[in-house]
């Protein structure tokens, strides 16, 4: 079974500055998917980056980036450059093997970040 | 174009009634999922289907029967709604069955059972 943590509920970040949210992960899995998603408070989910196992280079998205330290189980979300926009729930996710072979999406608990003018 | 669409957007009803959302995707996926959102914002996965076929149905109770007429919807019937199934709904898909692909989500279905 693959498990996700979020260990801060809540981030505060000055407006133009980086900030760094954590996601740490489990899984038996060879093969696995990392996943950052964005909720406003519109309530939609906004997928923003993603990061394969095997990729040996950390992926980025514009403002953001994914910090993979594979070692240590860790796909930290960075966003530079804040903007009063970014403000909204963040969600960490793995696609690995479910049941019977197929993939599921596990999210962690979420963080919540918001952005200080 | 919406990729994702579900309706209603919110859905407020009272206790034991039966209640339907619908899901519809135009992105051409084959697999399409319905998540459940709590009040806490945990976001945990309710049900997978593949080409009309079911290929995930975690712990969730009978009274949630998902429907797929073809591989474009999904749609989550409930049946004797309980105070407890207040939740967001979110429907989502993905064009295949491995570990790099994303999921697109709808704008969510918000529930209240009062």
């Amino acid at each position: 079974a693959q498990k996700i943590t979020q260990t801060q509920p809540g981030m505060f970040v000055q407006e133009k500055e980086a900030v760094t949210l954590d996601c740490t992960y489990d899984t038996s899995d060879q093969s696995y998917g990392l996943f950052w998603y964005k909720q406003p408070s519109s309530g939609e989910m906004i997928f923003l980056i993603y990061q394969g196992s095997y990729d040996e280079q950390n992926a980025t998205e514009g403002r953001y980036s994914l910090n993979f330290q594979k070692a240590r189980k860790s796909a930290n979300l960075v966003i530079s450059a804040s903007q009063l926009g970014d403000s909204a729930m963040y969600f960490c996710a793995m696609r690995g093997r479910a049941r019977a072979g197929s993939y599921q999406l596990t999210f962690g608990k979420g963080t919540k970040l918001s952005v200080i003018p | 174009d919406t990729a994702v669409s579900q309706t209603p957007k919110y859905l407020v009803t009272q206790m034991g009634n039966d209640k339907s959302i619908k899901c519809e995707q135009n992105l051409g996926h084959d697999t399409m999922y319905w998540y459940k959102q709590d009040s806490k914002k945990f976001l945990k996965i309710m049900f997978s289907y593949n080409n009309k076929e079911l290929i995930i149905n975690e712990t969730v109770p009978n009274r949630f029967s998902p429907k797929s007429p073809d591989k474009a919807h999904l749609n989550l019937h409930i049946n004797s709604l309980e105070l407890g199934d207040s939740a967001v709904y979110f429907c989502a898909s993905s064009t295949r069955q491995d570990d790099g692909e994303k999921l697109f989500f709808g704008s969510g279905t918000q529930l209240s059972v009062l």
